[in-house]
């Protein structure tokens, strides 16, 4: 069984610029979410898609966006980057079969905006 | 904004001993999981309890929820120096997206 990858591991950028992170689902899961952790915190949802379509959204503003591909692999964008987009984005799997909702979550991408 | 908090914030204690965490929410919930992050990297699940659980048993893990109080502790027996990590408890309250919601956090020192 593969898990939850994600990609790049590590990314810097500066204010303004347009960043685009990649995350695989674990074998068998069809739901992939994203999640923004600042330094210290818990994470935050930003939003959820599901037979490529997004199917769930936090409080997040537009410039956050997402994709979802037949293979259940996601992106997200963030454009017009601001200094406090500086987090670790966490991707997470699930299968939507399951009625527990347990979500499994990828290494990360720690982004830096300067 | 977070669903509840953990309690307490930092946690340090010796190898052998036990470590209890507390996590309080808000709203009502389909279940509530609990999961370790290492050094600021991926999330790794822990134990799922659902709302009409009052107590589970995975290991050295022990978790229990009141849902009339809206608490969940969870316990680490015989903790360590490899249980060093920070803990969170995220609940899921069934809406749309099936969005969990976390905590702020317990962050856990294990002494050799």
């Amino acid at each position: 069984e593969t898990g939850v990858t994600q990609s790049p591991t590590h990314l810097i950028k500066t204010r303004g610029q347009q960043v685009t992170l990649r995350c695989s689902s674990q074998s068998g899961h069809n739901t992939v979410s994203w999640y923004q952790q600042a330094l210290g915190q818990g994470p935050q949802f930003i939003f959820q898609y599901y037979r490529e379509e997004e199917n769930g959204r936090g409080n997040f503003p537009p410039r956050f966006s997402g994709l979802q591909f037949p293979n259940y692999s996601s992106e997200l964008n963030v454009n017009a980057l601001e200094l406090d987009d500086s987090a670790l984005y966490l991707c997470a799997s699930s299968a939507s079969s399951s009625s527990y909702n347990e979500q499994f979550f990828g290494p990360g991408t720690r982004l830096t905006v300067l | 904004s977070q669903q509840g908090e953990e309690d307490p914030q930092a946690l340090s204690i010796q190898e052998g001993e036990n470590a209890t965490m507390n996590c309080s929410y808000k709203t009502s919930i389909n279940n509530l999981q609990w999961y370790r992050q290492n050094s600021g990297r991926g999330l790794v699940h822990l134990i799922l309890i659902r709302s009409n659980e009052r107590e589970k048993h995975s290991g050295r893990l022990r978790v229990t929820l009141d849902t009339s109080k809206k608490s969940s502790s969870l316990l680490i027996t015989a903790s360590r120096a490899a249980d060093t990590a920070s803990y969170f408890c995220a609940t899921d309250g069934g809406n749309a997206g099936n969005m969990l919601t976390f905590g702020g956090g317990t962050r856990l020192m294990v002494k050799p």
